[in-house]
């Protein structure tokens, strides 16, 4: 299996602008996690579906930022405005039901100036 | 809820000595422990677990973690660290059923020198 796929892997653009980042889960995992990681906060997880439910959304900073999961093999992490805060890595996360391991994708590294 | 404390941000050690990273966790259920490693550049990598039976356990590159209930800790050991051991190791925690959900401590920084 090629593991989690995300794309881009470095994005940078211009405070106003709409991001929208993606995520191909390995084939056969019912759940799918967004995480940030910055210096100051760490490894933050915004949302996690199961099944393309979204099942809790709490850690999603504001209404710039919103996540949808289409279909299993598919999700999308949009971010619109952005903002220089905005600033981070990207990882996007699957498991299996019932199984303890999440496998992380290589990361998204966006920068907004 | 459950929360997890990593007692260091950053351990150096000098290559082939023994190191111990810290991990502290909150829980009123029980819970799954895990340690993932993340090296420069890359995405978390599972490097061991405990889910139950033996309390200590092993990865396949010499670290190892013992469970310890009434501690509640999960620390993490390696007898004799190499270069290539230098990342960021995450310690995290699941509760028993329910979702997937992974709560992650803050992370550890351990730099090996030559």
């Amino acid at each position: 299996d090629a593991g989690v796929i995300q794309s881009p892997r470095h994005e940078v653009t211009e405070m106003g602008q709409e991001v929208t980042l993606r995520c191909k889960p390995i084939s056969g995992h019912d759940y799918l996690f967004w995480y940030r990681q910055t210096m100051m906060r760490g490894l933050e997880l915004l949302i996690y579906f199961n099944n393309n439910v979204p099942i809790d959304d709490s850690g999603m900073p504001e209404d710039r930022f919103s996540a949808k999961m289409p279909n299993a093999s598919f999700s999308t992490l949009k971010i619109q405005p952005s903002e220089p805060r905005d600033s981070a890595v990207y990882f996007c996360a699957s498991s299996r039901q019932g199984a303890d391991e999440q496998y992380f994708g290589p990361g998204t590294r966006l920068t907004v100036t | 809820a459950q929360s997890v404390t990593q007692l260091d941000s950053q351990v150096p050690v000098f290559e082939e000595a023994p190191v111990e990273l810290r991990c502290n966790y909150s829980s009123s259920v029980s819970v799954y422990l895990f340690w993932y490693v993340q090296y420069p550049n890359q995405g978390l990598q599972l490097l061991l677990k405990y889910l139950s039976g033996s309390t200590l356990v092993e990865s396949i590159n010499g670290f190892e973690a013992e469970f310890n209930k009434s501690q509640t800790s999960f620390h993490l050991r390696k007898p004799s660290v190499h270069i290539s051991d230098t990342a960021e190791y995450f310690c995290a925690v699941r509760p028993l059923g329910g979702y997937n959900k992974l709560i992650f401590g803050a992370g550890t920084r351990l730099a090996v020198h030559p």
